[in-house]
């Protein structure tokens, strides 16, 4: 069983205000990580796939880092709108298992 | 939309009960998974379809069986089930099982309740 951590697992933002939060995963035999964003009676919705390291990405307001040496990768949302407010799932994908490992998520709540 | 339907979005059933939930996507994808998320827990991969084989079975109990007829349609056909077996059943598609460097497309889930 894979150990992936997002830390925190919940947070309330301020409109307006930027905020980032971590998904942390063993880094030995690390081959892509994927990001979704899941927002509350909807389906999840695909966001990102990184493979490389340093890699960073950007969809509108949201970005994404990754750091496979070490293990991680943040996620930002700047200017935090209430269509933000979700819950963030990170999954890694492992060379030999073609399986994603979900973590628990971090949920944003963003306050109006 | 995200091209991936499930039905229904709700279920009650008993224990002895047997029922199936369907799931049909619309993208063109030859792989189809069925994950499952019980309260308080990361999404857990049940089974992979791959070109309509099953290709993982993640040591699903056997009251759980799944059938894929077609590459646009799965099944998971639910019998005898246990009140731990409450949870959101989520049906995604991927263009190619593997690598898995295509993201996944979800349906909104069934929400299964156990009497």
């Amino acid at each position: 069983i894979l150990n992936v951590e997002q830390s925190p697992q919940s947070l309330h933002v301020q409109e307006g205000d930027s905020t980032n939060f971590t998904c942390s995963f063993p880094s030995s035999n690390f081959y892509a990580l994927h990001w979704y964003r899941w927002e509350t009676a909807k389906s999840p919705e695909a966001l990102f796939v990184m493979t490389l390291n340093g890699d960073e990405k950007k969809k509108g307001r949201i970005s994404a880092t990754l750091n496979t040496k070490e293990g991680y990768s943040y996620l930002y949302i700047k200017g935090s709108q209430p269509e933000d407010s979700a819950t963030y799932l990170c999954a890694p994908l492992y060379y030999g298992n073609n399986r994603l490992a979900f973590g628990k998520g971090n949920q944003v709540v963003v306050i109006p | 939309e995200t091209g991936v339907t499930q039905t229904p979005r709700h279920l009650v059933m008993g224990m002895t009960n047997k029922k199936s939930l369907k799931c049909e996507q619309h993208l063109g994808h030859n792989a189809m998974y069925w994950y499952k998320q019980s309260a308080k827990k990361p999404l857990e991969l049940m089974f992979v379809y791959s070109l309509e084989e099953r290709v993982e079975n993640n040591s699903v109990p056997s009251r759980f069986s799944p059938e894929c007829p077609n590459s646009s349609h799965l099944f998971l056909h639910l019998h005898t089930l246990q009140p731990e077996d409450s949870a959101l059943y989520l049906c995604a598609s991927s263009q190619d099982r593997g690598p898995l460097l295509q993201p996944q497309h979800f349906g909104d889930g069934t929400r299964l309740s156990i009497l």
